[in-house]
């Protein structure tokens, strides 16, 4: 199993500032099929990036993404009231697949 | 358009057997290399991925789940089954289905809250 493991937990920022995610991986994630999830209180959550830096479809690009192997980072530029939310990555190249714990962008 | 919707019921007692029924529109699971997951999220924690099927009807589940969870389609209804035994309570949370393409879980349904308790 490969272990998602997401810093900080928690991320204090004001609107318009920049945040900066960090995903790291146990083990080398094949073909680099991580992605970014964001989810609101109440809601599901909705897809940001796919294959480590692909922004899903209606994703403002404000919102970035890189990396490869095992260390992964998404960065949203210019924070809006309606980035703050939990952001999880996840990796779908081996079974099972797996999910960090959350990294949590609050005002 | 994709939309899926699961169902089923919002209270079992431990050791039940819980039913799941994720019900989509907008796609087909007659389509190469399409499938639907399940994954849930006990409340205030993080996501958890259960189980997939695919349009073959090639089946992936959690090692740690493994013997409890059932996967199942139904192309003629556009619905996909998720049957897990022996609840307990750590099997509260709420259940998602996805649309999945490749390994990737695009589309999600809204979710159901499951709670487990006597």
């Amino acid at each position: 199993e490969i272990v998602l493991t997401q810093s900080p937990d928690t991320l204090s920022l004001f609107p318009g500032e920049r945040a900066t995610l960090s995903c790291r991986a146990s083990q080398t994630v094949g073909n680099n099929y991580l992605s970014w999830f964001q989810q609101k209180p109440g809601l599901a959550p909705r897809l940001v990036i796919y294959n480590a830096y692909n922004r899903a479809t209606g994703i403002p690009d404000r919102f970035s993404a890189g990396g490869s192997g095992t260390d992964f980072t998404l960065t949203i530029t210019g924070l809006e009231p309606e980035d703050f939310a939990v952001y999880y990555c996840h990796q779908h190249a081996y079974s099972p697949l797996t999910f960090g714990q959350g990294t949590k962008v609050e005002i | 358009q994709i939309t899926l919707k699961e169902s089923g019921p919002a209270l079992v007692k431990p050791t039940q057997t819980l039913t799941l029924t994720c019900t989509f529109s907008g796609f087909s699971l007659t389509t190469e290399a399409v499938g639907v997951a399940w994954i849930r999220q006990p409340p205030g924690k993080a996501l958890e991925w259960l189980a997939l099927i695919y349009w073959d009807d090639n089946k992936w589940y959690s090692p740690f789940l493994k013997g409890r969870l059932t996967i199942t389609k139904d192309t003629t209804k556009n619905q996909v089954v998720l049957i897990m035994t022996n609840t307990d309570p750590v099997d509260t949370a709420t259940y998602y289905c996805a649309h999945t393409a490749g390994w990737l879980s695009d589309h999600w349904g809204q979710g159901t809250l499951v709670t487990v308790s006597s």
